[in-house]
């Protein structure tokens, strides 16, 4: 993805919390989202950040902190129906198109 | 209302022909996105619309590829003399205007040159 930097994979175990971390650099921002695809899907929207803080939305929490271009993506009580590829996006403030990272895919293991 | 649309959901073309695909985007969404997704990539960006005028086209939209929204309601993607390097799921979003506003996917068109 451009300018975005997020793991390629992660196995966490079902029940249990894991922390996807995405970093970025753009020149112009306006927000970042988490995106969620599973395989042969199209990616669906989790959560939206515009300022820092965590946003919590039942079991997903998103963080940002701007002056950091960093942002997390929280799951918690992990299902395995949340195994899928969890994408980090930022909007561009001029244009408002979306620039996607290449995804993390996480594996959640009995 | 049922969501964003596209038709074809699959498309196998030989080398060198034309394929042409439609999204409907949510109703009363102004904005329209074109992307193309690889296996193991995330979506690339190809080209936005605002309404009926086309804001932007992505270096990765050659000369082959073209896309119109008439009337700013449904968009079509032409891609012209097919290549290989076509093949990838092409994914159309929507949203509203205004800051901060989501954008959905449809389902995508998955393209397959031979």
């Amino acid at each position: 993805g451009q300018n975005i930097d997020q793991p390629t994979e992660m196995t966490a175990t079902e029940g249990a919390i894991v922390q996807i971390n995405c970093t970025y650099q753009t020149s112009g921002f306006n927000g970042l989202f988490w995106y969620q695809q599973h395989a042969g899907e199209a990616p669906t929207f989790l959560s939206y950040n515009v300022l820092d803080g965590l946003e919590e939305k039942g079991r997903f929490s998103s963080f940002l902190s701007r002056s950091k271009g960093y942002s997390y993506l929280l799951l918690k009580e992990l299902q395995m129906k949340d195994s899928a590829s969890y994408l980090c996006v930022y909007r561009m403030d001029s244009s408002y198109k979306l620039i996607f990272g290449s995804g993390t895919r996480l594996l959640v293991r009995p | 209302d049922t969501g964003v649309s596209q038709d074809p959901r699959h498309k196998i073309t030989k080398r060198g022909q034309n394929v042409t695909f439609r999204c409907d985007p949510i109703s009363e969404h102004n904005r329209l996105y074109w992307y193309r997704q690889t296996l193991g990539q995330g979506p690339e960006f190809l080209t936005y619309f605002q309404n009926e005028a086309q804001l932007e086209k992505s270096r990765l939209l050659s000369d082959r590829f073209s896309a119109e929204r008439p009337k700013g309601s449904f968009s079509t993607l032409e891609i012209q003399r097919t290549e290989q390097g076509d093949s990838a799921m092409y994914l159309c979003a929507s949203s509203p205007g205004g800051e901060g506003r989501v954008a959905y996917f449809g389902p995508g068109t998955r393209l397959t040159v031979l």
